[in-house]
């Protein structure tokens, strides 16, 4: 079965561009994690959805950032006005009902985003 | 605030040694901790888990233990492989959230 995918791989944005990044759950998981891995650092949590509802979105460093998942599969983390401290790899993991330490985390290969 | 810290250093060591990886925490106390293998360009790849009321874990080659007095998780790779070779993340866990350190580099030489 498919693994978790994610779209763009690169994105290279200029400055004060918006950008839109994608993520492909595993079919039939529950919660949706977003990371942001900055070069020489672990994943940090962004945000968590279960289903289509958004439960902690403690980590989202501005208003600039926004995500996703209408449907409760698919997932999108927008940015807004991007600033070059958002170059960072972003990471989208999925697990069956993430509703635990217990359950494994499901990792993406990530979106690396370069903002010139 | 929550703190993870993970060997500072790169591991460089021979095929067939053992490789000891540390984790410490501090300021919570997380009921699992999972480890994680993560190679260059890819997301990170679930290994093992551990729960607080156990010591030791086993997985073929790896072995983890958690000491919640000390706050700490030691991760073993015995008789390394240069296919071991990676960034290894400890991720303390509190509910669903993982908190990860910055990982530990691995390199195993033939």
């Amino acid at each position: 079965g498919a693994g978790v995918s994610q779209s763009p791989r690169y994105k290279v944005a200029k400055r004060g561009q918006d950008v839109a990044l994608r993520c492909d759950p595993i079919s039939g998981h529950v919660s949706l994690f977003w990371y942001q891995q900055a070069l020489g650092q672990g994943p940090e949590f962004l945000t968590y959805f279960q289903n289509e509802a958004q439960l902690d979105k403690s980590g989202l460093p501005s208003d600039r950032f926004f995500a996703e998942r209408p449907e409760g599969s698919v997932s999108t983390l927008k940015i807004q006005r991007t600033q070059q401290e958002d170059s960072a790899v972003y990471l989208c993991a999925s697990s069956l009902s993430g509703t635990s330490g217990e359950e494994t985390q499901y990792f993406g290969p990530g979106t690396r985003l370069l903002v010139l | 605030s929550q703190k993870i810290e993970q060997n500072s250093e790169a591991l460089n060591i021979q095929e067939g040694k053992t490789a000891t990886l540390t984790c410490n925490y501090t300021n919570y106390s997380p009921a699992y901790l999972q480890w994680y293998r993560q190679d260059p360009g890819r997301g990170p790849v679930f290994l093992l888990l551990i729960r607080e009321n156990e010591k030791e874990k086993r997985k073929e080659r790896l072995k983890v233990t958690f000491d919640t007095t000390l706050k700490q998780s030691l991760f073993h790779i015995t008789a390394s492989q240069p296919a071991d070779s990676a960034t290894y993340l400890c991720a303390p866990c509190i509910d669903y959230k993982l908190s990860f350190g910055a990982g530990t580099t691995v390199t195993v030489r033939a």
